[in-house]
């Protein structure tokens, strides 16, 4: 099955500096790429999301590229601020006979300082 | 619109016993999963419904088993709870055809 690795499991900023969060998956398969947010006691929820015939896309502050021939894919996000300080993590879609099914990173924890 | 919503959001069990977690969606959405999230482990799958009467496994299934006899419904059932099932189980839900999946608030089990 798929699998997905996440890296740094832990990144601290300075507040407008910039944090980047990568990922690489297993499954040359996979064709869509999620990234969730999941600030303490909350749900997760979608940030922002790629997929596999798309090499980058942006959102205001943050960006994702995708690098299907090496197999990974990142998470950008600039100018960070307080409120960015979350969970992070990535995920990758196998889809199957049945249902898609999410495979996800370990998550990041990212803090941004003041 | 509730979006998708959890029953209960918190539960303390003791070894041995059964529950039931209730997922219920409001947007007519036909697929829907239970992932569980322990420390610096993620989110892991442990069972999913295509549809309405349809249930599959999912990467940890042991230990549990769902069902899906209403479209907007997805039950997670622990038969005799133990303290690994110790976790936060997440619902989710998402149309068909769509790939973007939608997280309930979370349910905080402790299995004693």
């Amino acid at each position: 099955g798929e699998n997905v690795e996440q890296h740094p499991s832990t990144l601290s900023v300075q507040e407008g500096d910039s944090a980047v969060i990568k990922c690489t998956y297993s499954d040359s398969a996979s064709n869509y790429f999620p990234w969730y947010k999941q600030e303490l006691g909350k749900r997760p929820q979608l940030i922002i999301d790629i997929r596999s015939n798309v090499g980058e896309k942006k959102d205001q502050r943050i960006a994702v590229t995708l690098n299907k021939t090496a197999k990974h894919f990142s998470l950008h996000i600039t100018e960070t601020q307080p409120e960015d300080s979350a969970v992070y993590f990535c995920a990758a879609l196998i889809l199957t006979g049945g249902g898609n099914k999410l495979t996800f990173g370990t998550g990041t924890q990212l803090k941004v300082e003041l | 619109n509730a979006g998708v919503t959890q029953t209960p959001k918190f539960r303390v069990l003791k070894t041995g016993q059964s529950m039931t977690l209730l997922c219920a969606q409001d947007m007519n959405h036909e697929y829907m999963y239970w992932y569980r999230q322990d420390p610096g482990m993620g989110l892991r799958l442990i069972h999913y419904s295509v549809g309405e009467g349809t249930t599959a496994k999912g990467e940890v299934p042991d230990g549990y088993n769902v069902s899906r006899l209403k479209k907007q419904n997805f039950l997670l059932g622990l038969e005799s709870a133990a303290p690994s099932q110790t976790s936060v189980y997440f619902c989710a839900s998402r149309a068909s055809g769509v790939e973007t999946q939608y997280f309930g608030p979370g349910t905080r089990l402790l299995v004693l």
